[in-house]
């Protein structure tokens, strides 16, 4: 069964990286994902698609402190420079028989 | 500049039934699978279920929890997509997003429109 794992928080401070991993469930290791970005009270946005390679396509207007990779059935977003407006909700997603989110990961920027 | 603009959103009672529709500009519709998602207070994102592109038929699928109510249809001359929501429970009540994807990744949101289920 297709699962996506995220954890359900994470802080750092301001103008330092984070790294947030979505893990794929055993046996879909070579499955891509995308990662989108909630802001408190907004839609969610396209971040970045990620592939099993590393190889990762951003959306249009995503800064490059935005950044993705990918290690077995991990993969990951990275946000370097921290800026008080990535305060957001971050959840990965992917595909197989319909879409799958993860539960999403919390961002506090202290 | 893409743009996914959701409306019909509103109060409705348990049983009850409402049309979502979502006006799409900005990018190529027609080439796009398109989705619906919701957010229940304070919770995740969860998919509704997606309409394929017309190369695939415009086929549909729909998650578990919504088969059998809800519908999913498009017309691609108008860049429109709808949400047919019957037989509504309080658990429906969400902020559902029309959404446009390039096969799988979800590239393209909407700002959502509210639905709440109560008596």
């Amino acid at each position: 069964q297709l699962v996506l794992t995220q954890s359900p928080s994470a802080s750092a401070s301001l103008g330092a990286s984070v790294k947030f991993t979505c893990t794929l469930s055993s046996g879909h290791s070579s499955y891509a994902i995308a990662w989108h970005q909630q802001q408190p009270e907004k839609g969610p946005r396209y971040l970045m698609k990620v592939n099993s390679d590393g190889s990762h396509i951003k959306g249009d207007g995503i800064p490059d402190r935005f950044s993705g990779s990918s290690s077995g059935a991990e993969r990951y977003l990275t946000i370097s420079s921290l800026q008080s407006e990535d305060e957001a909700d971050y959840y990965c997603q992917t595909w197989g028989t319909g879409i799958l989110f993860g539960g999403g990961t919390k961002l506090t920027v202290l | 500049e893409v743009q996914l603009v959701e409306s019909g959103g509103g109060l409705v009672q348990p049983g009850g039934s409402l049309r979502l529709s979502c006006a799409a500009s900005g990018f190529t519709f027609s080439d796009h699978y398109m989705d619906w998602v919701r957010q229940a207070p304070g919770k995740g994102l969860e998919w509704v279920g997606r309409s394929r592109n017309k190369a695939n038929n415009y086929t549909t699928e729909y998650a578990a929890s919504v088969k059998g109510r809800f519908t999913i249809s498009r017309d691609d001359s108008k860049n429109s997509l709808y949400l047919q929501m019957n037989s509504l429970k309080t658990e429906d009540t969400a902020v559902y997003y029309c959404a446009g994807a390039i096969v799988g990744a979800i590239d393209y949101w909407g700002q959502g429109t509210l639905v709440t289920v109560s008596s």
